[in-house]
């Protein structure tokens, strides 16, 4: 059974850093690709980074590039989010998500999901 | 403001069917086959229902069908169930150089 387990959400003062961890079992996690999802409190889903199994291939969302950096310790199974200068607006449910592979490669969706940790950013 | 529109809201009773659109552009849903459509329950994580317009992953109900037609991609739901009643979510790749995914707004699917 695929499991997804973020920790390391928390109030945390803006400018201030956080780092997010997914332990993730029962699939071989070096095989795909993996991504950070985030929901604001009654708001919709967006997509915030991801990275390629081999850590080859890194993306980020234009709302946090050059604050946030995704990695990942294939031999650990974990996904990392490391959020620098937080701000208010990244307060959010973070989900850890895995990348859904078809025929081909990337079919630029998530199979699965954790049950994400909470970021709350506020003086 | 999401970069995929969506219906805010739909309703149905059980039995019936409904359809929800996600309208994009061709550098994303248009231009892509590679539109997929989440279901989230209350205070629950976001589960894969459509993948690749119209791929069901394993154990999701035939009653769930996506299609698409030109910039605009549809997530219908046949034979209502309670069950039903949640947050959808539609997604697609973009060309754009980021980001890798643009997400729906939701809709919300209340059974009558």
């Amino acid at each position: 059974e695929v499991q997804l387990v973020e920790s390391g959400g928390g109030l945390v003062q803006p400018g201030r850093s956080l780092r997010l961890s997914c332990a993730a079992s029962g699939f071989t996690f070096d095989d795909y690709a993996m991504h950070w999802v985030r929901q604001a409190p009654g708001k919709g889903l967006e997509w915030v980074s991801g990275i390629s199994w081999n850590s080859g291939s890194i993306g980020y969302a234009d709302s946090v590039k050059g604050r946030f950096t995704i990695s990942r310790d294939n031999a650990k199974n974990s996904l990392y989010l490391q959020m620098n200068s937080l701000r208010a607006e990244d307060t959010a449910l973070y989900y850890c998500a895995k990348g859904q592979d078809c025929s081909g490669g990337s079919c630029y969706s998530f199979d699965y999901w954790g049950q994400g940790t909470l970021v709350t950013v506020s003086s | 403001q999401s970069a995929l529109t969506q219906p805010a809201s739909v309703s149905g009773s059980p039995g019936q069917s409904i359809t929800i659109s996600c309208t994009g552009t061709s550098s994303d849903v248009g231009g892509y086959n590679y539109v997929s459509w989440y279901q989230q329950h209350p205070g629950k994580a976001p589960k894969l229902m459509i993948y690749e317009v119209s791929n069901r992953p394993s154990g999701v109900p035939d009653r769930f069908s996506g299609s698409k037609s030109g910039n605009t991609a549809s997530l219908t739901i046949s034979g209502l169930q309670a069950e039903d009643e949640a947050d959808y979510y539609c997604s697609s790749y973009t060309s754009s150089s980021t980001p890798y995914v643009v997400f729906g707004g939701g809709t919300k699917l209340t059974v009558l």
